[in-house]
């Protein structure tokens, strides 16, 4: 069965640093792909990044990039610079490529910027 | 840039009550698709529909629920009695092909007291 898992629930990051939200996932599919959602606290679904399974090179978009680890199964987001507006939930979600494409999240990360 | 619209934005409804969520897709997209998020949980699939059809529904899309795209532009969930564990945000989402580009529109805040 496919499983993403996000093991920080919160993290905090001073203004102007770099920081790693943490994603593992799990899928016997060779083909798939891996998305970064932002959640501000509007509540609305806010894309990211996405990297698919066969793409060579890490996906980057300005400050998001995300650490592509196929071996080790892993999809982490790294931002950097932070700024205040960064503070927000993080999700990490996978779609499995079939005929309905749906997504399967992660638990979630709180992100908080420090002034 | 091309919007997914739900609305309302926010809707409280007494329990046993019908409820009809309503969101207009981007014009071109072919996947419509329904998720909820209990407030500070994870955001969990509910159904899929393509070519007028539900192609997949999850364990918590049961009986009580039904989607429809009644006009060609609209695609709505309905809960038909509502129950107060069916307080979330309810997200619709719609992608051109199955897995690619999804737009979430800005959710329904569903409160069942």
């Amino acid at each position: 069965a496919q499983k993403i898992t996000q093991t920080q629930p919160g993290m905090f990051v001073q203004e102007k640093e770099a920081v790693t939200l943490d994603c593992t996932y799990d899928t016997s599919d060779p083909s798939y792909g891996l998305f970064w959602y932002k959640q501000p606290s509007s509540g609305e679904m806010i894309f990211l990044i996405y990297q698919g399974s066969y793409d060579q090179q890490n996906a980057t978009e300005g400050r998001y990039s995300l650490n592509f680890q196929k071996a080790r199964k892993s999809a982490n987001l790294v931002i950097s610079a932070s700024q205040l507006g960064d503070s927000a939930m993080y999700f990490c979600a996978m779609r499995k490529r079939s005929n309905t494409g749906k997504l399967i999240f992660g638990q979630g990360t709180t992100l908080q910027v420090k002034p | 840039e091309p919007e997914v619209t739900q609305t309302p934005s926010h809707q409280v409804t007494q329990m046993g009550q019908e409820v009809i969520l309503r969101c207009v897709p981007i014009s071109n997209h072919l996947y419509f698709y329904w998720y909820r998020q209990i407030l500070g949980q994870k955001v969990e699939f509910l159904v899929s529909f393509y070519n007028n059809e539900i192609s997949e529904k999850s364990e918590i899309f049961d009986d009580q629920f039904s989607v429809e795209r009644p006009d060609g532009s609209n695609f709505t969930l309905k809960i038909r009695s509502t129950k107060l564990e069916d307080s979330a945000m309810y997200f619709c989402a719609s992608t051109e092909e199955a897995g690619s580009g999804y737009t979430f529109g800005s959710g329904t805040r569903l409160t069942v007291v």
